[in-house]
């Protein structure tokens, strides 16, 4: 069975603060990690997929890296609108992407 | 930008009826799928849906729930006769290829069962 498992469940930052949130995955035979970003009450919004390990993207402050294990998004000099619940997924079998828990940033001005 | 709409944003609903939660997804995208997610839980798939047949289905969808697309543009989730434990949000997403591309998500339907 698809595993993933995000860490830390919560994060505060100070406003400029650069971090990390980490995904780490189970899977037979990956064919997309994707991440989300969730603000409360709303869908996921995509953001990156990243398909084999060294692979990375980039938008504006958030950046993402994939290895054979798992998945970083680095936040670089947060703001407080990059408060949100970030979600990373894995699909093994088409047509199924199985979501981690989340963590919850929070970015303090 | 295209996007995923869904309807109603909330439904209420009492235990033992019938729901039907409707959505369009981006009109290029051959993939369609619904997931759900309790109030503090993760997102969970339900079922995806490919070329008007179900391609995948989790355990969760057993036989209260069915999808349909009746027509060229809206996907529907029907929920046979509701309870307390179908209380979630559900979402509706949909993608160009199946699995190894991004799926977009809608804003989702909040159901509550009272």
């Amino acid at each position: 069975e698809d595993q993933v498992t995000q860490s830390p469940e919560a994060l505060r930052l100070q406003e400029g603060e650069s971090s990390s949130l980490n995904c780490s995955y189970t899977v037979s035979g990956l064919r997309g990690l994707f991440w989300y970003r969730q603000d409360p009450g709303k869908g996921p919004e995509f953001l990156f997929t990243l398909y084999s390990a060294g692979e990375e993207k980039e938008k504006e402050r958030l950046k993402a890296t994939l290895t054979k294990k798992e998945s970083f998004l680095h936040i670089t000099a947060p703001k407080p609108e990059d408060s949100a619940t970030y979600l990373c997924a894995v699909n093994a079998n088409a047509g199924k992407s199985t979501f981690g828990d989340g963590t919850t940033l929070t970015v303090k001005p | 930008e295209p996007e995923v709409t869904q309807t109603p944003s909330h439904q209420v609903t009492q235990m033992g009826q019938e729901v039907i939660l409707r959505c369009v997804p981006i009109s290029n995208h051959l993939y369609f799928y619904w997931y759900r997610q309790i109030l503090g839980q993760k997102v969970e798939f339900l079922v995806s849906f490919y070329n008007n047949e179900i391609s995948e289905k989790s355990e969760i969808f057993d036989d209260q729930f069915s999808v349909e697309r009746p027509d060229g543009s809206n996907f529907t989730l029907k929920i046979r006769s509701t309870k307390l434990e179908d209380s979630a949000m559900y979402f509706c997403a949909s993608s160009e290829s199946q699995g190894w591309t991004e799926a977009f998500f809608g804003q989702g339907t909040r159901l509550t069962v009272v």
